[in-house]
């Protein structure tokens, strides 16, 4: 099946320090990329989409400042945690959505994820 | 708004045990149902789906029926391995609405 690697798998980093994460389709075009957040014994809870080539759309109470999307290519979108604290520590899964023409079946494959220690 | 409740874990069973994972949503509209598996260190896949009420989606051995009536689309293996030790995943996506709801997650664990 289509592939989603993610990198890096774990970091750790300053308070005050920006850190990105690279989300890439391996084998597949994707137009859509979605970022999701996970708390401990929490559900996945998107933090916003992105279309290749246009601004991402963030989900209420997500600071777009905060966290910087880009998707300028059809195979890769990045997430920068701008000025990370303690409280931005969590685990950031990528998705990306495969398009396969009209009347596309809409599948999204994930990366393995990011798990952020931010000291 | 959309929201999926799931069975908490962490679940342990022998191997060739029987597995159930609940799972019940909230949604409005017609939405379609999911179960993810996330094994150690991979990302989530899809194990298996149902667009309607009362499919079945069937996988590796997993089965989930969608039941509108109880609003909840349970997973079940008639004999769990090793290697199905992971995390699972319910997910609903409603309508038009390309976005995915999850549910928190269930550890599950299959002793040899």
């Amino acid at each position: 099946g289509a592939v989603v690697s993610q990198h890096p798998s774990w970091v750790i980093c300053k308070s005050g320090t920006s850190v990105k994460i690279e989300c890439r389709s391996l084998d597949f075009q994707a137009t859509t990329m979605f970022w999701y957040r996970q708390f401990p014994k929490q559900s996945l809870m998107l933090m916003a989409t992105s279309n290749e080539g246009s601004k991402a759309t963030y989900e209420q109470g997500v600071e777009k400042d905060k966290f910087l999307i880009n998707h300028a290519s059809l195979t890769l979108s990045t997430l920068t945690v701008t000025s990370a604290h303690p409280e931005d520590s969590s685990f950031y899964i990528c998705s990306a959505r495969e398009w396969t023409g009209p009347g596309a079946k809409n599948i999204q494959y994930f990366g393995a994820g990011t798990r952020l220690s931010v000291l | 708004g959309n929201s999926v409740t799931q069975m908490e874990g962490p679940v342990t069973l022998s191997e060739e045990a029987f597995l159930t994972i609940n799972c019940t949503y909230t949604a409005t509209g017609y939405p379609s149902l999911f179960w993810y598996v996330q094994y150690p260190g991979e990302g989530l896949q899809l194990l298996l789906k149902a667009t309607k009420a009362d499919d079945k989606g069937s996988n590796k051995g997993f089965e989930a029926t969608y039941r509108k009536e109880t609003t909840s689309f349970h997973l079940e293996k008639g004999s769990v391995q090793v290697s199905d030790s992971a995390v699972y995943f319910c997910a609903l996506r409603g309508g038009s609405n390309y976005k995915l709801t999850f549910g928190k997650g269930t550890l599950l664990t299959v002793n040899p």
